[in-house]
């Protein structure tokens, strides 16, 4: 089955400066990859995706980059705020039109220090 | 509001006790899931319903059950067979098809094991 690492575990950034947060997938057929924002105590809020026909995306402060052939992706945010402080999650799947299943990354703690 | 709805936020079970956590959405979405998330460990899929009277097991399905009777409701049983199951639990749905694929996930509940 499809596994997703994801790193760093934890990262501390200064306001204002950026933050990235990398995964691998090991499924060459994985085919969609959002990212998730949590914050404590809560359930995870999808922030961006993106799908393998596409090899970047971006959102106002937020952008990810895809690459297939390394099968690995990124997330980029820029100019970042206190508010982003949260847990982040990358995942993986295979949409087939029956569902999203995921395969989920460990997580990085993102602390945005003033 | 459109959401997905799990209760209880608190739950508390005696060792030997099944509990069933509620899941409800009002998404009219057809694919429903349940994560399970450790501290410092991504979700991980217990199971996944694609449509109404079927369901199938994720990656860690053993000590749990579910149902899917009807469109907007999968309960999850966590069984005295399970041997660890304080964790926080997470409910998500999905659409069907392969435009509109976004995972909602609800606010989870914290079971533990006393």
């Amino acid at each position: 089955g499809e596994n997703v690492e994801q790193h760093p575990s934890t990262l501390s950034v200064q306001e204002g400066d950026s933050a990235v947060i990398k995964c691998t997938y090991s499924d060459s057929a994985s085919n969609y990859f959002p990212w998730y924002k949590q914050e404590l105590g809560k359930g995870p809020q999808l922030i961006i995706d993106i799908r393998s026909n596409v090899g970047e995306k971006k959102d106002q402060r937020i952008a990810v980059t895809l690459n297939k052939t390394a099968k690995h992706f990124s997330l980029h945010i820029t100019e970042t705020q206190p508010e982003d402080s949260a847990v982040y999650f990358c995942a993986a799947s295979i949409l087939t039109g029956g569902g999203n299943k995921l395969t989920f990354g460990t997580g990085t703690q993102l602390k945005v220090e003033l | 509001d459109g959401g997905i709805t799990q209760s209880p936020k608190y739950l508390f079970r005696k060792e030997g006790q099944n509990v069933t956590l509620s899941c409800e959405q009002n998404l009219n979405h057809d694919a429903m899931y349940w994560y399970r998330q450790d501290p410092g460990q991504g979700l991980r899929l217990i199971y996944y319903s694609q449509i109404v009277n079927d369901f199938q097991k994720g990656d860690i399905a053993e000590g749990y059950s579910v149902s899917r009777e009807k469109k907007e409701s999968f309960p999850l049983t966590v069984t005295s067979a399970q041997k660890n199951p304080t964790a926080f639990y997470l409910c998500a749905s999905s659409p069907a098809g392969h435009l509109n694929t976004e995972a909602f996930f609800g606010q989870g509940t914290r079971l533990t094991v006393v």
